[in-house]
């Protein structure tokens, strides 16, 4: 089962900053965060992940709690290009592999 | 930045056949891939791992006679859908580890409707 909680569905008005949150209040300590997006009838794509300190590239940044139970990704600046869902993923030690198993994500919807 | 194909992206296959999907690592080696679902208005669900050379395994549920995984090389492994049947109609999608860092990369996904 995903370790990850995230609200079904976000509305942002364009150019303005999208902030997803995700609860993962059951990580255990050296299993890292990760996000990905899905546009619709594609691949998952990356975007950042991250163990304990906050992160950032050219598509987002990642601020995670001091207590590591919840993170929220940060896209500065959306586009429409960027309404997709979006998935938090607590990568998990199973079986002898590092999978990720998705949860439900968040729907983000960006207006013009 | 690292690659992964799918192939094919489409699929319309008779109810009883089967039908084989392809995932190749196109600049990088990956040793684990992952082989994932996805039913209209859900999100994935990881069906089985393959690791080059060794046994899928296969998660909970998944019928491992059913959807066979072969990982022949470092770069390619495929997945056999058997004995197809509507109910396998779904969106199938494929990942791989990167052998350096964290990362993993998702192939374009392929839509498989069985009729």
């Amino acid at each position: 089962d995903a370790k990850t909680t995230q609200p079904p569905s976000m509305d942002c008005a364009e150019g303005r900053a999208a902030n997803l949150p995700c609860n993962h209040s059951t990580i255990s300590g050296n299993e890292y965060v990760y996000w990905y997006r899905q546009i619709h009838s594609q691949g998952p794509q990356y975007i950042i992940h991250g163990l304990k300190n906050n992160e950032t590239n050219e598509m987002a940044s990642l601020i995670i709690t001091e207590d590591r139970k919840s993170s929220t990704l940060i896209l500065p600046h959306a586009t429409l290009r960027d309404t997709a869902v979006y998935y938090c993923i607590v990568r998990v030690p199973i079986q002898g592999a590092q999978k990720l198993v998705f949860g439900q994500g968040t729907r983000l919807t960006i207006n013009p | 930045g690292a690659v992964v194909s799918q192939h094919p992206s489409r699929v319309i296959c008779k109810s009883g056949t089967s039908v084989k999907i392809e995932c190749r690592s196109l600049d990088f080696q990956a040793t684990t891939m992952f082989w994932y679902r996805q039913f209209p208005k859900q999100s994935l669900m990881l069906m089985a791992t393959s690791n080059e050379g060794s046994k899928a395994t296969y998660e909970q549920g998944v019928e491992k006679d059913k959807f066979l995984i072969n990982h022949a090389s470092l770069t390619l492994s495929t997945l056999t859908v058997t004995s197809a049947h509507p109910e396998d109609s779904s969106f199938y999608i494929c990942s791989a580890t990167q052998p350096i860092g964290d990362g993993y990369t998702f192939g374009s996904g392929t839509r498989l409707t069985v009729v």
